[in-house]
């Protein structure tokens, strides 16, 4: 069992849709980060949240934190096909040293 | 440039034969982990390591082991591989664990005969 769900797993749209990925988990998280990874290349960092309720932009991705602090969503305005890749949610729990990631999303935006 | 570096990038090699995947990092970072990653199941935190000489096993830790002799490397080894260690492998780097940002390696693609 994933102790970062994230939904969905698979998804593939039309440049210029919008979207929403969801990471979801049962425990709360002192903060949770969003990669993206790219085939034949590691994750790379996108954002870090922090604070419960807290919403960053990063140009035409949105991400929030829930209040709880348990779970988080990507939400992409407009996608374009260079933002095809594996979205990852991951999160450090309170007082722990690890870091668990969720299996991710996979992304196809098709021209 | 700042970054992490593994080797080897791939590799077939068979079953119990002992092997070591090597990571660098060039940022003077602290912490430093293993992941592996597997289709549906994602990053899977191997050994992590806040400091030199300090080590800690992750979620799966079982068939590998680590060291941190100096603070830019940190390689994984593999004294008897099996082929359930088949597996897409990544060093990453960070200045602290928890909200910093972890910076990745290339990855390591492993074939276990």
């Amino acid at each position: 069992t994933q102790l970062l769900e994230q939904s969905p797993q698979f998804l593939s749209i039309q440049e210029g849709e919008n979207l929403t990925v969801y990471c979801n988990s049962s425990s709360v998280f002192s903060s949770l980060q969003w990669y993206r990874q790219e085939p034949g290349e590691g994750p790379v960092l996108l954002v870090t949240v922090v604070t419960g309720g807290e919403v960053k932009k990063l140009k035409r991705l949105t991400f929030q934190f829930g209040d709880a602090r348990k779970d988080s969503s990507l939400h992409i305005t407009a996608a374009q096909p260079g933002d095809t890749g594996l979205y990852l949610c991951a999160a450090t729990a309170p007082n722990n040293n690890d870091m668990r990631f969720g299996a991710g999303t996979r992304l196809t935006v098709k021209p | 440039e700042a970054q992490v570096t593994q080797n080897p990038r791939y590799l077939i090699t068979v079953t119990g034969k002992k092997l070591t995947v090597t990571c660098s990092q060039n940022m003077n970072h602290e912490y430093m982990s293993w992941y592996r990653q597997d289709p549906g199941l994602g990053l899977r935190q191997i050994y992590y390591s806040m400091n030199v000489e300090v080590t800690d096993k992750g979620d799966v830790p079982e068939g590998y082991k680590v060291s941190r002799k100096e603070k830019r490397n940190f390689p994984l080894i593999l004294e008897s591989p099996s082929p359930n260690q088949t597996s897409l492998y990544f060093c990453a780097s960070s200045l602290l664990e928890g909200m910093e940002t972890q910076y990745f390696g290339p990855g390591t693609r492993l074939l276990v005969l």
